[in-house]
């Protein structure tokens, strides 16, 4: 089982630049959630998605944007990029929005200079 | 709003000895899900072990269990027989009814020392 896929695993963008983080999953989960974890600190959630077509913001969603076209894929789209993007980003899956687990992809340790 | 603190930025223990890692939180929910999640130096997120609000049973899985006080809105994480593959970051979630996200901690350091 592949469970929740990053990529890519490092990058390093010049300020201004734009990319794309993807993430995949294989679960069929319905809820997925891109988060960022600067250095020595707790995950915070930027944007989610409670399905296909249905996204919505979470604590720290500017400079960012997501599509969800399917159920599998939810990519992070970085928008002329600042060093304060600086970050590990992480996307997760869960089944439904009620007590279950979330499932954590590999990361992806982007630095912006 | 909902909200996680964990007062110990860094723990430390010996090998073989048990360890609390202190989580506290507030949140206005009634049924809410606390959880505990292991990242170690490689940086992916492991979880641990599931609290539900109204389980009157604290949650145990393997060397893991969570002291889970209601009424003073803590669910502390003990490691029993420490182990030096523990050495990690530990962080405390939570998720409420009110919305489907996870609300993290900070984080605290423990190292098991030999």
């Amino acid at each position: 089982n592949a469970g929740v896929t990053q990529t890519p695993k490092f990058r390093i963008l010049k300020i201004g630049q734009s990319m794309t983080l993807q993430c995949t999953q294989d679960m069929n989960h319905n809820y997925m959630y891109w988060y960022r974890q600067d250095p020595g600190m707790g995950l915070k959630l930027i944007y989610y998605s409670v399905g296909a077509g249905i996204t919505d913001k979470g604590e720290v969603p500017n400079g960012y944007n997501v599509s969800r076209s399917t159920t599998e894929d939810f990519p992070l789209r970085l928008e002329l990029a600042a060093p304060s993007q600086t970050s590990v980003y992480f996307c997760a899956s869960t089944w439904t929005g009620d007590l279950d687990e979330q499932y954590f992809g590999p990361g992806t340790r982007l630095t912006v200079t | 709003a909902q909200k996680i603190t964990q007062t110990q930025p860094g723990m430390f223990v010996q090998e073989k000895e048990a360890v609390t890692l202190d989580c506290t939180y507030d949140t206005s929910d009634q049924s809410y899900g606390l959880f505990w999640y292991k990242q170690p130096s490689s940086g992916e997120m492991i979880f641990l072990i599931y609290q539900g609000s109204y389980d009157e049973q604290n949650a145990t899985e393997g060397r893991y269990s969570l002291n889970f006080q209601k009424a003073r809105k803590s669910a502390n994480l003990v490691i029993s027989a420490s182990q030096l593959g523990d050495s990690a970051m530990y962080f405390c979630a939570m998720r409420g009814t009110s919305g489907s996200r996870l609300t993290f901690g900070e984080g605290t350091q423990l190292t098991v020392n030999p």
